[in-house]
């Protein structure tokens, strides 16, 4: 089982709607989850870091989910600058390295 | 302005030429980081560093040699590049390297073309 994953999408959705992405992880012992924004060929940035109680932050809802072993990233009210690719990103333990996953893109049409 | 700057942005080389990326931070960070990401597997982690004079092998090491000398920069060197390191290479930085709340910072990425 990869460390990761993610469905590559695309998803293709209006304006407007609401998109859910999931990403499963594979190590239990996995401490820190976050989702990172990267539009085409630009670099990866830090959309939200998911905590175990969940988070939100404006249209975006962040949710954990220790016992399945994974993440799920909610937009709400979908805008065209939304069109990118969502990558899964998770922490093993407190200082070593991050595992990426190979990302979800959303393309958002008027 | 906070940032990570790498050069050059774009290169292509040919097989067994030499080349560095240079990568630099002014965020004081003390872990900087290299990930090279191609078509369909995503980023990997190529080079990690805890501090100056301190790194060690991430996922995909092979073929890349890195120093840090300096807390600000962290270049990455390719002592005999092949064409299977044609890739999009990102440098990163965050403050301590881990946490919840230890942001990595990208680098703009530099696009790699061995011939």
């Amino acid at each position: 089982r990869k460390e990761v994953e993610q469905d590559p999408g695309p998803f293709n959705v209006p304006e407007g709607a609401t998109v859910a992405f999931n990403c499963t992880y594979s190590n239990s012992a996995s401490q820190s989850f976050f989702w990172y924004r990267q539009d085409c060929r630009k670099e990866p940035k830090l959309l939200m870091s998911v905590y175990s109680s969940g988070n939100e932050d404006g249209r975006f809802t962040a949710q954990l989910n220790r016992a399945s072993q994974y993440i799920s990233l909610l937009i709400r009210d979908s805008k065209l600058s939304d069109s990118a690719t969502y990558l899964c990103v998770v922490r093993n333990s407190g200082y070593s390295t991050l595992t990426f996953g190979k990302g979800t893109m959303l393309l958002v049409s008027p | 302005e906070a940032q990570v700057t790498q050069n050059p942005r774009y290169l292509i080389t040919v097989t067994g030429k030499k080349l560095t990326v240079t990568c630099s931070q002014n965020m004081n960070h003390e872990y900087m980081s290299w990930y090279r990401q191609d078509p369909g597997l995503g980023l990997r982690q190529i080079y990690y560093s805890m501090n100056v004079e301190v790194t060690d092998k991430g996922d995909v090491p092979e073929g890349y040699k890195v120093s840090r000398k300096e807390k600000r920069n962290f270049p990455l060197i390719l002592e005999s590049p092949s064409p299977n390191q044609t890739s999009l290479y990102f440098c990163a930085s965050s403050s301590r390297g881990g946490g919840l709340t230890d942001t990595q910072y990208f680098g703009p990425g530099t696009r790699l073309t061995v011939l």
